[in-house]
């Protein structure tokens, strides 16, 4: 079957960093996508990535292993309204979205 | 700035009421998607439309049925509500490209109770 892991809740101390990962088996790999979701709002993109390697934008950077089926999102210097929940999903090879759980980050001052 | 409006944020419905979520998008976009969200599950795909009057399940589509009968607008439709179907539905659309990256815009999410 088709699967992502993440785990359900972090916390972290504001101006500190903190790393989600995000752990995926699919039929097939089209890509692998972050979204963040504030309390009571929609889910925005945050990032893309479908070769493997580093991709930086500005405080956020996201990673991807196809070999291992792993990525992660890695957020620099924590800011109060970081706090949110992240969403990890993965495209299969029928350009499906197949959705983790969602990770709800905590920022403590 | 590009938009997906849901028409209604909160309802609150009766067990066996038919119940219409609406959806309109202003950035011509191609494909057309509902979702719900509950609390400790990833979003599941109900319908799908890759274009005008056409529709296609998704991964929980019993108790649902849709409408496009419109590019910019996309319907989601519960023929008789029931309590299970309490959820946070949200809209989305994408460009109809067949890259990898299509990356989705969210509406804000229509909040169904069903008593």
């Amino acid at each position: 079957g088709q699967n992502i892991d993440q785990p359900t809740e972090m916390t972290a101390t504001e101006g500190a960093i903190v790393q989600i990962n995000c752990t995926y088996q699919t039929s097939g790999f089209n890509g692998l996508f972050w979204y963040q979701q504030h309390a009571g709002e929609a889910p925005t993109f945050l990032s893309y990535n479908v070769l493997d390697g580093l991709e930086e934008k500005g405080r956020f950077s996201s990673f991807l292993s196809r070999s291992k089926g792993y990525s992660y999102l890695l957020l620099k210097e924590l800011q109060m309204k970081d706090s949110a929940s992240y969403l990890c999903a993965a495209m299969d090879s029928n350009y499906q979205l197949i959705w983790g759980a969602g990770t709800k980050l905590i920022i403590k001052p | 700035d590009v938009k997906v409006t849901q028409s209604s944020r909160y309802l609150v419905k009766r067990t066996g009421e038919k119940v219409f979520l609406e959806c309109v998008q202003d950035m011509d976009h191609e494909n057309m998607f509902w979702y719900r969200q509950d609390p400790g599950l990833g979003l599941r795909l109900i319908y799908f439309s890759y274009d005008v009057k056409m529709k296609e399940k998704g991964d929980i589509p019993e108790g649902y049925s849709v409408s496009r009968e419109k590019k910019e607008r996309f319907s989601l439709i519960l023929e008789s509500a029931s309590t299970n179907q309490t959820s946070m539905y949200l809209c989305a659309s994408t460009i109809g490209d067949s890259s990898g990256a299509n990356v989705l815009t969210f509406g804000a999410g229509s909040r169904l109770t069903v008593l």
